[in-house]
């Protein structure tokens, strides 16, 4: 079964720490991988897609290592509103077949 | 631009019972997308519809069927509920991205009790 793993968590960190979540992958002919953001109790948010020569967008930075199968996404200089549930997310290989990752939870505490 | 759309957002069922899920989205994306979540599981797909016209069975397609009504919208229908489709449903629907990425946005989601 294509899966993409990662840890659980929770991740408790103060205001301002970075934060690295990693997840691994199965499906090595997966080609398209993302970072969800969810609230409790909302629907996930696209946070940012990863490519293979690593994206930034702001503080949040996301990479690809396809020889590992593993994607990274890390978080600088968190905030209050950082705390939310992660999910990593790979492609199953066809259209209409995204694999998600049970998700990582961060707390970021005054 | 409301997105993706979702009623009801709340529904609770006796076992047997049954009920449509709606869905809309006003992006004009061809492909649409259901989903059920549950704790430690993850998001799982139901089924899904690729275009206006066809739908595809997903993870987990047993005791549900869809509706591809139009390109806006597309209905998860529980025939007869148990109890364990209690579940949290999520719709979406998706655009292909200019690197071939499928970028998938999600509805507000309904939270389903079957008792």
């Amino acid at each position: 079964r294509k899966e993409v793993e990662q840890d659980p968590g929770p991740f408790n960190v103060p205001e301002g720490a970075t934060v690295a979540f990693n997840c691994t992958y199965s499906n090595s002919a997966s080609q398209s991988f993302f970072w969800y953001r969810q609230d409790c109790r909302k629907e996930p948010k696209l946070l940012m897609s990863v490519y293979s020569s690593g994206n930034e967008d702001g503080r949040f930075t996301a990479q690809l290592n396809r020889a590992s199968q593993y994607i990274s996404l890390l978080i600088r200089d968190s905030k209050l509103s950082d705390s939310a549930t992660y999910l990593c997310v790979g492609d199953g290989g066809s259209q209409g077949n995204l694999i998600f990752g049970k998700g990582t939870k961060l707390s970021v505490k005054p | 631009n409301a997105g993706v759309t979702q009623t009801p957002k709340f529904q609770v069922l006796k076992t047997g019972q049954s009920m449509t899920l709606q869905c809309a989205q006003d992006m004009n994306h061809n492909s649409m997308y259901w989903y059920r979540q549950d704790p430690g599981m993850g998001l799982r797909l139901i089924y899904y519809s690729a275009s206006e016209g066809t739908t595809d069975k997903g993870e987990v397609p047993n005791g549900y069927n869809v509706s591809r009504l139009n390109k806006r919208e597309f209905s998860l229908r529980l025939e007869s509920a148990a109890p364990s489709q209690t579940s949290v449903y999520f719709c979406a629907s998706s655009v292909w991205g200019v690197l071939g990425e499928d970028t998938q946005y999600f509805g507000p989601g309904t939270r389903l009790t079957v008792l």
